[in-house]
């Protein structure tokens, strides 16, 4: 099956500058992660979709992140303005609710952003 | 909520030798924990899983062990090889409703030649 895709690869913005990362989970997966990994440390979830409701945002950063999955499928992350500090890989996972593969995460590639 | 802690952050090993993780959690109630392999530049990729309702699990050169009492769980890997440098994360969870994973910082695992 074709994993989850996630563009664009590498991101160089100023700092107050706006951006925008796409997410396509893998086809019939309901369940949509958006993680931000700073480097040396595990992912940490900004926001979970369940379809194209919200779950969990308890870690969005609210002021300036936001993210949609309108249809259900493709998800937006949006980042305004950015700060320094935002600087990380941004990693969209997807999960199927089938019985078997309950709890198996798959990842993008990811976004890796650099605030300058 | 869960906090995991994983140790070490970095672990050197001559090729060949074992390399052991070990990670603990705070929430007792998790019952999933998954260990993911993310290698320079690539997605974490998940290698092995166990559930509370077991011990312990292997595959080939890979193994997990769990301590419910103690809350912690280990990653082993055997007869290492070049190809296994990454850097290795657990995570910890309570299945069933919203699946929300706590990650640990990571263990960057280097293997010699």
């Amino acid at each position: 099956e074709a994993g989850v895709a996630q563009s664009p690869r590498y991101k160089i913005i100023e700092k107050r500058q706006s951006v925008a990362f796409w997410c396509n989970p893998i086809s019939g997966h309901a369940t949509l992660y958006w993680y931000q990994q700073i480097l040396g440390q595990g992912p940490k979830l900004l926001i979970q979709f369940q379809n194209n409701g919200v779950v969990d945002d308890s870690q969005l950063p609210k002021d300036r992140f936001s993210a949609e999955r309108l249809k259900g499928v493709d998800s937006t992350l949006k980042i305004q303005p950015a700060k320094l500090e935002d600087s990380a890989v941004y990693l969209c996972a997807s999960r199927s609710s089938g019985t078997l593969a309950k709890n198996i995460q798959y990842f993008g590639a990811g976004t890796r952003l650099s605030v300058l | 909520g869960e906090n995991v802690e994983q140790h070490p952050s970095t672990l050197s090993v001559q090729e060949g030798d074992s390399a052991v993780i070990k990670c603990t959690y705070s929430d007792s109630a998790s019952n999933y924990f998954p260990w993911y392999k993310q290698e320079l530049g690539k997605r974490p990729q998940l290698i092995i899983d166990i559930r509370s309702n077991v011990g312990e699990k292997k595959d080939q050169r890979i193994a997990v062990t769990l301590n419910k009492t103690a809350k912690h769980f280990s990653l082993h890997i055997t007869e290492t090889q070049p190809e296994d440098s990454a850097v290795y994360f657990c995570a910890a969870s309570k299945t069933g409703g919203s699946y929300i994973p706590t990650f640990g910082r990571g263990t960057s695992l280097i293997v010699h030649p």
